[in-house]
């Protein structure tokens, strides 16, 4: 069974670019999660996605970030225009409903520069 | 506000002896407790979920505990090898959303 997945690995930009990160979770699995590290920090919540609705964004920093799960598959997170201080690492995670337990892609790791 | 907890120095260990890990928790009352491994440049992989009315639970080497009114998770490393060595991240869950809060991980290192 693959894993969550998550393109691209890393991504450059210069500030006021826009970029969009993608996930694709486990098949199966109806609940999406965004999250983010920035350095020297706790991992933390960005938001929840049940199928294709958000659950719960209250981890979205600003609006300058938009989340979407179109069919309830892949989620993208766009980040528009993007800022120094939303370098860090974003993971996304799924959980298929009645467990508890999430499972994590590998990160987009994001320098905005 | 809610706070997570963990050995933020290094924890270094010989080869062979147990490992053992500490997660604390604050303003927080969690339906479970979730305990993943993180390899530099990759994402987290679960290891181990114990739930608020589990004192203990084991998989392989690896052995939780649960005291939720000390408010602590241990997690411990039996027979600890040099391929354990990884930061160690501990996150608390609530079964309504499934949100996880982490901690800042332990990294641990096993000598040979």
């Amino acid at each position: 069974e693959a894993g969550v997945t998550q393109f691209p690995s890393h991504s450059v930009i210069e500030k006021g670019q826009t970029v969009t990160l993608r996930c694709d979770p486990i098949s199966g699995h109806d609940n999406l999660y965004w999250y983010r590290r920035v350095m020297g920090k706790e991992i933390k919540f960005l938001l929840h996605f049940v199928k294709e609705s958000k659950q719960d964004e209250s981890g979205m920093p600003n609006n300058r970030f938009l989340a979407e799960r179109t069919g309830g598959t892949y989620s993208t997170l766009k980040v528009q225009p993007a800022e120094l201080e939303d370098s860090g690492v974003y993971f996304c995670a799924s959980r298929k409903s009645g467990t508890d337990e999430q499972y994590f892609g590998p990160g987009t790791r994001l320098t905005v520069t | 506000s809610q706070k997570i907890e963990q050995n933020s120095e290094a924890l270094n260990i010989q080869e062979g002896k147990t490992a053992t890990l500490t997660c604390n928790y604050t303003n927080y009352s969690p339906a479970y407790l979730q305990w993943y491994r993180q390899d530099p440049g990759r994402g987290p992989v679960f290891l181990l979920l114990i739930r608020e009315n589990e004192k203990e639970k084991r998989k392989e080497r690896l052995k939780v505990t649960f005291d939720t009114t000390l408010k602590q998770s241990l997690f411990h490393i039996t027979a600890s090898q040099p391929a354990d060595s990884a930061t160690y991240l501990c996150a608390l869950g609530s079964s309504n959303t499934g949100k996880l809060i982490f901690g800042q991980g332990t990294t641990l290192q096993v000598k040979p």
